[in-house]
């Protein structure tokens, strides 16, 4: 099955920062890669996501980057805020939730 | 709201108790699911229900029972839980293929404590 590995586990940067999050992927047949964002008490939400015709989408402060070919992609954020502060997690699929592969998150804290 | 509820939002139960979680999701998705989310560890896949259908059980004690009446309701039944049950409980709905597939829409979650 699927295996998706997600690094750093922790990210502290400082306000107007940027912050950079990563993982991998071991299933090559996987073609769609969201990103979901958890605050503290809420429930995770989408983000951002990419698909596997495309090796970078953008909006906003956000974006992911893509390579299939290494397996794996990205999230990037720019300029980063207070309100970034959260924990992150990306996931993997073969384009169907019941093959939706979460990362073990990061945590990103935005020093004021 | 965002189209899917999850009651109650805590819930602290003896490990002699029997409880259930109740999620509702009113944006027409086809497929529903549970996962469990403990402190620094992944999400964990528990329950995939595709058309009222249970579609995946991972290894999940017996204690956890779901049941899927409508594509609209999901509920886990809860019994002689065990401290290390204690985690958020997230339900989630999506749209299953065919078209293109855009993820989970998740509950806000049942923070479960079995004392």
């Amino acid at each position: 099955g699927e295996n998706v590995e997600q690094h750093p586990s922790t990210l502290s940067v400082q306000e107007g920062d940027s912050a950079v999050i990563k993982c991998t992927y071991s299933d090559s047949a996987s073609n769609y890669f969201p990103w979901y964002k958890q605050e503290l008490g809420k429930r995770p939400q989408l983000i951002i996501d990419i698909r596997s015709n495309v090796g970078e989408k953008k909006d906003q402060r956000i974006a992911v980057t893509l390579n299939k070919t290494a397996k794996h992609f990205s999230l990037h954020i720019t300029e980063t805020q207070p309100e970034d502060s959260a924990v992150y997690f990306c996931a993997a699929s073969r384009g169907s939730a019941r093959q939706l592969t979460f990362g073990s998150g990061t945590q990103l804290t935005v020093l004021p | 709201e965002t189209g899917v509820t999850q009651t109650p939002r805590h819930l602290v139960m003896g490990m002699t108790n029997k409880k259930s979680l109740k999620c509702e999701q009113h944006l027409g998705h086809n497929a529903m699911y549970w996962y469990k989310q403990s402190a620094k560890k992944p999400l964990e896949l528990m329950f995939v229900y595709n058309f009222k259908e249970q579609t995946e059980n991972n290894s999940v004690p017996s204690r956890f029972s779901p049941e899927c009446p409508n594509s609209s309701h999901l509920f886990l039944h809860l019994h002689t839980l065990q401290p290390e049950d204690s985690a958020l409980y997230l339900c989630a709905s999506s749209q299953e293929p065919p078209g293109n597939y855009y993820g989970y829409t998740f509950g806000s979650g049942t923070r479960l404590t079995v004392v």
